[in-house]
């Protein structure tokens, strides 16, 4: 069973366009995340998602959007691709930070290429 | 602002010896830092979590240390396997918000 899945895996599209990607946990986890992968191998956090709070990294650009309709998914949208979007997207997923185990689960990535 | 420094260069190594990959942050008083391994074309695969309370860690042949003086995390691997070859990334995260900020990743080649 894969604990954490996103799709699609590769996603190449124009400029200008709108894309989705979904995730999808099964661990039962209650707090969800999307992170980029650049070219320069940095892992950095764009939203981190659970009933409660949505938290933005300030940096993102807002034609970026989380959507949640339910505690298992935490999908991404994109509006208006840009060139500069091009790289891996992970979704992640965790449980309480006070777990001594406390660790993220990682899917295993889309790779977005905007042409 | 907070800045994460892993080594870029690969780190070389002969199977059976001990692998020591460095993690050095500024500006920062991390809560916890956790270290994962990232294999190509894959997410990344939580290993370890060691709090700022903890001075060492262990988990079968990984060990990680903790220094909040030095500002510096050590992850230790002994008796390598060429399956260890992979990039090991480091993440501390603050108290507030318990969200990891992850180092860059050295990579490490276990040769046979």
């Amino acid at each position: 069973d894969t604990a954490v899945s996103q799709t699609p895996k590769y996603l190449v599209t124009q400029m200008g366009n709108d894309k989705s990607i979904k995730c999808e946990q099964n661990l039962g986890h209650d707090t969800m995340y999307w992170y980029k992968q650049d070219s320069k191998k940095f892992l950095k956090i764009m939203f981190s998602y659970n009933n409660k709070e949505l938290i933005i990294n300030e940096t993102v650009p807002n034609r970026f959007s989380p959507k949640s309709p339910d505690k298992a998914h935490l999908n991404l949208h994109i509006n208006s691709l840009e060139l500069g979007d091009s790289a891996v997207y992970f979704c992640a997923s965790s449980q309480d930070p006070g777990r001594e185990d406390y660790g993220y689960t990682f899917g295993s990535g889309t790779r977005l290429t905007v042409v | 602002s907070q800045k994460i420094e892993q080594n870029s260069e690969a780190l070389n190594i002969q199977e059976g010896k001990t692998a020591t990959l460095t993690c050095n942050y500024t500006n920062y008083s991390p809560a916890y830092l956790q270290w994962y391994r990232q294999d190509p074309g894959r997410g990344p695969v939580f290993l370890l979590l060691i709090r700022e309370n903890e001075k060492e860690k262990r988990k079968e042949r990984l060990k990680v240390t903790f220094d909040t003086t030095l500002k510096q995390s050590l992850f230790h691997i002994t008796a390598s396997q060429p399956a260890d070859s992979a990039t090991y990334l480091c993440a501390p995260a603050s108290g507030g918000s318990y969200i990891p900020t992850f180092g860059r990743g050295t990579s490490l080649i276990v040769h046979p």
